[in-house]
């Protein structure tokens, strides 16, 4: 298995809050990314990096920061979570190299009540 | 909008039958993948297909990519209960390395 790892495993917070989950991962992959996983939605991008300092948009980004200052860190913020933002969110990495595959961490669950 | 699209749907079926499900996606790609993800679990890549690329196999597994109908089907032969799990394809498009998401099928297998 690819070393990749996210903590919390679990997580119950109160609406207004700041959150941060972490992503660790032991590969020098370059690419790093962070999904929700919600029922009927699938996996959707919220923000992924393509190397230190270096981050981008996904498709459900707002209310959601990232920070990457090491290569090997991830860091995914709710500013002030909200209820809407209870999910599994899960953190894979990838190579440079196009025609490769993602590696995946265990999820973390999070619940904002 | 996402990229890569399954047909929405939840199979079941008995041990030894085989399992076909099918992606669209909507705009040019890279490469299309398959994923894996068993309950409560994070998701196992299974195989990737490249866009100049039309069929490949992996084990029981065999994909096919239309890229003029921008579809993929994944086929599981001979299924097993081992199998059960919920299947994702995923998407790269050209020039970036986001990976898109579908939405999944559910793949049930009855011993």
């Amino acid at each position: 298995d690819a070393g990749i790892t996210q903590s919390p495993r679990h997580k119950v917070t109160e609406t207004g809050t700041p959150v941060t989950l972490r992503c660790h991962q032991t590969e020098n992959h370059r690419y790093m990314y962070w999904y929700r996983q919600d029922p009927g939605h699938g996996l959707r991008l919220i923000h992924y990096s393509y190397g230190v300092k270096d981050t981008d948009k996904g498709e459900v980004s707002d209310g959601y920061s990232v920070s990457r200052s090491k290569t090997e860190d991830f860091l995914l913020t709710l500013e002030s979570a909200t209820s809407s933002q209870t999910s599994v969110y899960f953190c894979a990495i990838s190579e440079l190299r196009e025609n490769t595959e993602a590696f995946f961490g265990q999820g973390t669950r999070l619940t904002v009540v | 909008s996402q990229q890569g699209e399954e047909d929405p749907q939840a199979l079941s079926i008995q041990e030894g039958e085989n399992a076909t499900m099918n992606c669209s996606y909507k705009t040019s790609i890279n490469n299309l993948q398959w994923y894996r993800q068993n309950s409560g679990r994070g998701l196992v890549h299974l195989i990737l297909i490249r866009s100049n690329e039309r069929e490949k196999h992996s084990g029981r597994l065999r994909v096919t990519l239309d890229t003029s109908k921008k579809s993929s089907s994944l086929l599981i032969t001979a299924s097993r209960a081992a199998d059960t799990a919920s299947y994702f394809c995923a998407t790269v498009l050209y020039g970036n390395n986001r990976l898109a998401f579908g939405k999944g099928n559910q793949v049930v297998v009855i011993p």
